[in-house]
């Protein structure tokens, strides 16, 4: 139990065009989701935190209009790089926080490596 | 605001040797720490947690941590490491909001 998807696991795109990022909880109801930014070798930065039907909260220097993130069901939530460049170029990861039993533990979804050319 | 550090950016270890990941952390309150393992480009697996009770935690694939308030540390252990334990191990604290603060993470490297 406990998965996250994320999709597309991998994508490249031309600099000034718009991606969306998917994150799935597959078996549980995610009251809270997260998305964070890893670039390589280094650790997972947080950017935003989404609650189901509410605006997200951005972090410190994390630019909302260009990182839309929205959280339309419990079991879903999209991140979309707007007007990409390629210092957007990195490694995006999903965790999802149930309720219930699940409420205190992170469930990672397997990451999105995007490529901005 | 609460902090982890992971001092040590790389570890080397043979095959069967014991293991010990450091992580200290800085937080006001009793903090709730995990441990996380990523293999390269995946995403994140939970070892395991803390959040109160017994802190000597016993975790997924052998791995066990221990909680020292007294020096503010939860450091990773395993007894014997196997090749496939080669992988980037993150110490992460949780805030307020239940994000989680990371540290930058130490790289495990097993040697035959």
């Amino acid at each position: 139990g406990a998965v996250v998807s994320q999709h597309p696991s991998r994508v490249i795109c031309k600099s000034g065009t718009s991606v969306k990022i998917e994150c799935r909880s597959l078996d549980f109801q995610a009251t809270t989701m997260f998305w964070y930014r890893q670039f390589p070798k280094q650790s997972l930065m947080l950017m935003a935190t989404s609650n189901e039907g509410s605006k997200a909260t951005y972090e410190q220097g994390v630019e909302k209009d260009k990182f839309l993130i929205n959280h339309a069901s419990l079991t879903l939530s999209t991140l979309t790089v707007t007007s990409a460049h390629p210092e957007d170029s990195s490694f995006y990861i999903c965790s999802a926080r149930g309720a219930g039993i699940l409420t205190d533990t992170q469930y990672f979804g397997p990451g999105t490596r995007l490529t901005v050319l | 605001a609460q902090s982890v550090t992971q001092p040590d950016i790389h570890i080397t270890v043979s095959e069967g040797a014991s293991l010990e990941l450091r992580c200290n952390y800085s937080y006001g309150a009793t903090p709730y720490l995990f441990w996380y393992v990523q293999s390269p480009g995946q995403g994140l697996q939970l070892l395991l947690k803390y959040f109160s009770g017994d802190t000597l935690v016993q975790g997924i694939k052998g791995f066990e941590a221990e909680f020292k308030r007294s020096q503010s540390s939860f450091n990773l252990r395993k007894p014997s490491v196997h090749w496939s334990d080669a992988a980037e191990y993150f110490c992460a604290v949780e805030d307020s909001g239940y994000a989680l603060n990371f540290g930058k993470g130490t790289s495990l490297l097993v040697t035959p």
